[in-house]
């Protein structure tokens, strides 16, 4: 089993769609959750980062945590063409030390 | 958020030739930055980790001699893919944490891609 699952897509939604991205993991020491947007051909982008369990928003973006679940969803509101992208969870934990776990990315485009 | 620096960001050589890449943490220190291959539509694969003052430690796999690493100051970390092979065409793309973090948020450069002729 891996560390964490994510669900490749592709994911295709009209513009002003609100659009849920999720990924699973098994390591309950996780405690370091980070959403990460990457274009094509570009290096990944840290949009989101939260500790432990509960929501973070910033602007557009809501990051929610469940460690009961070992579940951790990112949620765009209003989205745009531009949002158009593959996203990539990633997480941690002090346990791992300097080791990240990532999903294998989603990927997401939003039709004008 | 902290900004890490890569360069090249493209660069076209020939095959049995050398080719440096430079990662920068330009307002932090890294003591651990980590390197990445990623082939198109894949997700990222940990080439190796590269650790200020030591020897980098390398993912199984991944052959130390042709992917030098060297990270002789806490803000700069290269890769060398030395006696390059079209094989090694990819996208390389490197990452650093940034200690000020709470858990230590890992922030990555804008990626190399390799082309090798």
């Amino acid at each position: 089993q891996k560390e964490v699952e994510q669900d490749p897509g592709p994911l295709s939604v009209p513009e002003g769609a609100i659009v849920s991205l999720n990924c699973t993991y098994s390591n309950s020491a996780f405690q370091y959750f980070m959403w990460y947007r990457q274009y094509s051909r570009k290096g990944p982008e840290l949009l989101m980062y939260t500790y432990s369990s509960g929501n973070k928003e910033d602007g557009r973006f809501t990051a929610q945590v469940d460690k009961s679940s070992k579940y951790i969803s990112l949620f765009i509101r209003d989205s745009q063409p531009s949002d158009s992208a593959t996203y990539l969870c990633a997480m941690s934990a002090r346990s791992t030390g300097n080791q990240f776990y990532f999903g294998t990315g989603t990927s997401l485009t939003v039709i004008p | 958020g902290a900004v890490v620096s890569q360069h090249p960001s493209r660069v076209i050589c020939k095959s049995g030739t050398s080719v440096k890449i430079e990662c920068r943490s330009l307002d932090f220190q890294a003591t651990t930055m980590f390197w990445y291959r990623q082939f198109p539509k894949q997700s990222l694969m940990l080439m190796a980790t590269s650790n200020e003052g030591s020897k980098a430690t390398y993912e199984q796999g991944v052959e130390k001699d042709k992917f030098l690493i060297n990270h002789a100051s806490l803000t700069l970390s290269t890769l060398t893919v030395t006696s390059a092979h079209p094989e090694d065409s990819s996208f390389y793309i490197c990452s650093a944490r940034d200690p000020r973090g709470l858990g230590g948020e890992l922030f990555f450069g804008e990626g190399s891609r390799l082309t090798v002729l």
